[in-house]
């Protein structure tokens, strides 16, 4: 089966723009899960989509959202970009997101910087 | 509920071994162990399920106590392939959907 993909792999943006960053999960997987991972903040939970659905959400501004697609395709927007945004964007494809006993397979990211 | 990990990180010759804990201060259900080289996404190395299953790498094994509320995760005659940041994530049972909460990691070099 082929993995999660993201596009694209790497984005340069000017504060106030927004972005959209796009996720394919693996062939199957209903369940996908955005983190942003920085050095200072480590991996954290951005939302989950779940057929459609957002089921879950970290603690992060209204500036972050996403939606997922009837494939269970995923895009993540960010608007009003901030210096602070600057991360790596991952997502996480599992089959159905049970976190407690499903395993997350991560896209290679999505490198943000904003300048 | 973040977990704990210790050490921070930790230095290795080849062949040498090493073991990384997570703790938390909640009961588990499960914990996975993923490896993240850097400049690269987290791979999925293993998750350890209550009850004793466990589903994963075949080179690099973990325990699971419930009792302590903590997992260690076992490295073995140690190869540079295993240079990387390890994270653990517990898993609660009933827990948020898609939420996986990563500890800080652990760094791990392994020098020639």
């Amino acid at each position: 089966k082929a993995g999660v993909t993201q596009t694209p792999r790497y984005l340069i943006k000017t504060r106030g723009q927004q972005v959209t960053l796009s996720c394919s999960p693996i062939s199957g997987h209903r369940s996908v899960s955005w983190y942003q991972q920085t050095p200072g903040q480590g991996l954290q939970f951005l939302f989950e989509y779940f057929s459609e659905t957002q089921r879950n959400k970290g603690n992060f501004p209204g500036r972050f959202s996403g939606r997922q697609f009837s494939n269970s395709r995923s895009e993540m927007n960010v608007s009003t970009l901030e210096l602070g945004d600057s991360a790596l964007y991952l997502c996480a494809s599992s089959d159905v997101g049970t976190s407690w006993a499903d395993t997350q397979y991560f896209g290679p990211g999505t490198r943000l910087t904003v300048l | 509920q973040q977990p704990v990990q210790s050490p921070q990180a930790v230095i290795l010759r080849e062949g040498e071994d090493a073991v990384i804990n997570c703790s938390s201060s909640k009961a588990l259900y499960s914990v996975h162990w993923y490896r993240q080289k850097h400049g690269e996404a987290p791979v999925f190395l293993m998750i350890l399920l209550k009850g004793g299953e466990q589903k994963g790498h075949e080179k690099i094994s973990a325990s699971f106590n419930e009792k302590k509320q903590q997992s260690s995760l076992y490295l073995t005659a140690s190869q540079l392939s295993y240079s990387g940041t390890y994270f653990c994530a517990p898993g609660y049972y009933g827990g948020s959907q898609g939420n996986l909460i990563f500890g800080k990691g652990t760094k791990l070099s392994v020098k020639p």
